[in-house]
């Protein structure tokens, strides 16, 4: 069965403290892997679309990169308006969108 | 651009009763997803839409859940009757399609159940 993992569930951070956040995915081939944003309240807003392995997208202080069975979520220097559950999504051949249980970040002024 | 609307935000009903949810997706995308999130979870996905057709409801409880998706935009999800584990938030997602590249959804802001 297809699965998709997030690590750590939980990370507090000091403001300026930078990390980094995991998901990693046992589907068999990838066709795209998101990366979603969610606030308390609020539905995912989308951050970045990675299709293969090597890939990296940047936005402001997020980056996001793509190996064969993992990506990574690096945070730089996070401000506290940064803190929310960090979601991630695969879609594997054929099959729809599965998402991972997110981590949830909180960044402390 | 406006967004995904969602409405209501909020609903409390007992169980076995109705509830109904509705969806306005993004202008020009033709597909349409609803997703079932429960507290702490990541969103499950229930139907997805492609114009107004079904493309997938592998997931959907069809005992109790249905969506019609008339005309190719708005959307309704129904739950009849609800139970307690119905409690979560339903979202609704809408993405450009072409040429089978899957692109990224755009969620609404949701509409949290809360069944006593």
């Amino acid at each position: 069965e297809d699965q998709v993992t997030q690590s750590p569930e939980a990370l507090r951070l000091q403001e300026g403290e930078s990390s980094s956040l995991n998901c990693s995915y046992t589907v068999s081939g990838l066709r795209g892997l998101f990366w979603y944003r969610q606030d308390p309240g609020k539905g995912p807003e989308f951050l970045f679309t990675l299709y293969s392995a090597g890939e990296e997208k940047e936005k402001e202080r997020l980056k996001a990169t793509l190996t064969k069975k993992e990506s990574f979520l690096h945070i730089t220097a996070p401000k506290p308006e940064d803190s929310a559950t960090y979601l991630c999504a695969v879609q594997p051949p054929g099959q729809n969108f599965v998402f991972g249980p997110g981590t949830r970040l909180s960044v402390l002024p | 651009e406006a967004g995904v609307a969602q409405s209501p935000r909020y609903k409390i009903i007992e169980k076995r009763q109705s509830v109904a949810f509705w969806c306005n997706p993004i202008s020009g995308h033709a597909t349409l997803y609803w997703y079932q999130q429960i507290l702490g979870q990541g969103p499950k996905l229930l139907i997805q839409f492609q114009n107004n057709g079904v493309v997938d409801d592998s997931q959907l409880p069809k005992d109790r859940f249905s969506a019609e998706r008339l005309k190719g935009v708005d959307s309704t999800l129904k739950i009849q009757p609800a139970k307690l584990e119905d409690s979560a938030v339903y979202l609704c997602a809408s993405s450009f399609t072409s040429g089978g590249v899957p692109y990224e959804q755009y969620f609404g802001p949701g509409t949290r159940l809360t069944v006593t």
